[in-house]
């Protein structure tokens, strides 16, 4: 399964709202995760099932969808967020998207 | 507290054999699903390999059969056995810990393999 994310990369400013796309090749039900990745650290799990935070997670992270259209929505971006997001499903041999980068405008 | 430490990366010829160590404290590795995760450098993030809870194990198709994921429960312990390796194999290594099948709560901080002459 082929997971596509859009956009590549996100511009956007500490306080503004943040929806990232990823589209599945086919079907993955709500098997759908979101990970965060900082420059020299490991992938951190955000959301599982398209729309569950992980422990510890803040509310301001929130996932959407299911089927093949999923989205991550950070309601108001941190310092902290700036990085690059990853989705994975889980449904078949699980594979991640190629990432959407968000960057400091 | 969830830790995982990878070790056994390094510089390896191609053709050569590698084994991935990652050492598992704050809970059972024979417990929960464990997953290697690849990344190579500068690019995405690659699903290598998972061992369930019941011993079963499953590899990426890509892998072509050099690699076998296994564990040690009493030294809690996750393994990755890599032979044949190739060029296309260098990336960080990360072992993962999952709640779920298919799913990673948890990483480790990742180990580096590069397969060069």
């Amino acid at each position: 399964i082929v997971l596509t994310q859009s956009p590549a990369t996100l511009s956007l400013s500490p306080g503004e709202r943040a929806t990232l796309s990823c589209r599945a090749s086919q079907s993955v039900s709500a098997h759908l995760a979101w990970y965060q990745q900082k420059p020299g650290q490991a992938p951190r799990l955000l959301i599982y099932d398209a729309s569950n935070r992980a422990t510890g997670i803040p509310a301001r992270f929130s996932g959407s969808g299911s089927g093949t259209d999923f989205t991550l929505t950070i309601s108001s971006l941190e310092p902290e967020d700036f990085a690059v997001y990853y989705c994975q499903q889980g449904s078949h041999w699980p594979t991640f998207g190629q990432g959407t980068k968000v960057e400091i405008k | 507290e969830v830790q995982l430490a990878e070790s056994g990366g390094g510089l390896i010829q191609p053709g050569g054999s590698l084994r991935l160590s990652c050492a598992a404290s704050g809970f059972i590795v024979s417990s929960d699903y464990m997953s290697w995760v690849r990344q190579a450098p500068g690019k995405g993030l690659e699903w290598v390999s998972i061992i369930y809870n019941d011993g079963r194990t499953f590899y990426a198709d890509s892998m072509g059969g050099r690699f076998t994921i296994s564990r040690d429960n009493s030294k809690n312990t996750l393994y990755l056995q890599m032979n044949s390796l190739r060029a296309e194999d260098t990336a960080v290594y990360y072992c993962a810990r999952g709640s779920l099948p298919n799913l990673a709560n948890s990483w480790g901080q990742g180990t580096l393999v590069t397969v060069s002459s």
